[in-house]
């Protein structure tokens, strides 16, 4: 079955406790994305990559790091987390010409206390 | 850079009603448009999308939407809403063919009355 996974699912931290969510699709797509959604804001982007080894900030990168060291992965990197990260975040992929279609991951929340 | 304005946050109709959804976007270009669905606790499900071509586009679940360039806008109609719907929508503009500078709106929460 083809799906975007996430992992985990939910997640309670504390301040500054470095954290990793990783993102992993199975549709050999070249552009994976980083989605971050709050109450009246709607999805922002944080980062995205348009293939191994190349990626670039989205919109609120602040605060985030990520790597693509394999097409399939695309890990999503809180060194320091802040109660400001609270939120639901959302890992993308996007097959190569198909006009951004994405295909979306079921979600990770995140409680930063 | 491109933008998306949904203008109601939160609708209520009742089942069986006709429903139209309100989606405005900013951009120089052509866009690429999308609606979503994010049922309760869910991710996010691609309602519909246009690209070029005929203006209204048909989806998935009975929903269709209307490109009007003079505008800017790509509102989400179904005729006959059902209590399943109740969701929140959410309304995208993409600018490229890879997924840079894609923007959603901030949604439209629906609610259906029995």
């Amino acid at each position: 079955e083809a799906q975007v996974t996430q992992n985990p699912r939910y997640l309670i931290t504390v301040t500054g406790k470095k954290l990793t969510v990783t993102c992993s699709q199975n549709m050999n797509h070249e552009y994976m994305s980083w989605y971050r959604q709050d109450p009246g804001l709607g999805l922002r982007q944080i980062y995205y990559s348009m293939n191994v080894e190349v990626t670039d900030k989205g919109d609120v990168p602040e605060g985030y790091k990520v790597s693509r060291k394999e097409k399939r992965n695309f890990p999503l990197i809180l060194e320091s987390p802040s109660p400001n990260q609270t939120s639901l975040y959302f890992c993308a992929s996007i097959k190569g010409g198909s006009y951004n279609e994405q295909f979306f991951g079921p979600g990770t929340r995140l409680t930063v206390l | 850079a491109q933008s998306v304005t949904q203008p109601d946050i939160h609708i209520t109709v009742s089942e069986g009603a006709s429903l139209e959804l309100r989606c405005n976007y900013s951009y120089g270009a052509t866009p690429y448009l999308f609606w979503y669905v994010q049922s309760p606790g869910q991710g996010l499900q691609l309602l519909l999308k246009y690209f070029s071509g005929d203006t209204l586009v048909q989806g998935i679940k009975g929903f269709e939407a209307e490109f009007k360039r003079s505008q800017s806008s790509f509102n989400l109609r179904k005729p006959s809403v059902h209590w399943s719907d109740a969701a929140e929508y959410f309304c995208a503009v993409g600018a490229t063919d890879y997924g840079q500078n894609f923007v959603f709106g901030p949604g439209t929460r629906l609610s259906v009355l029995p």
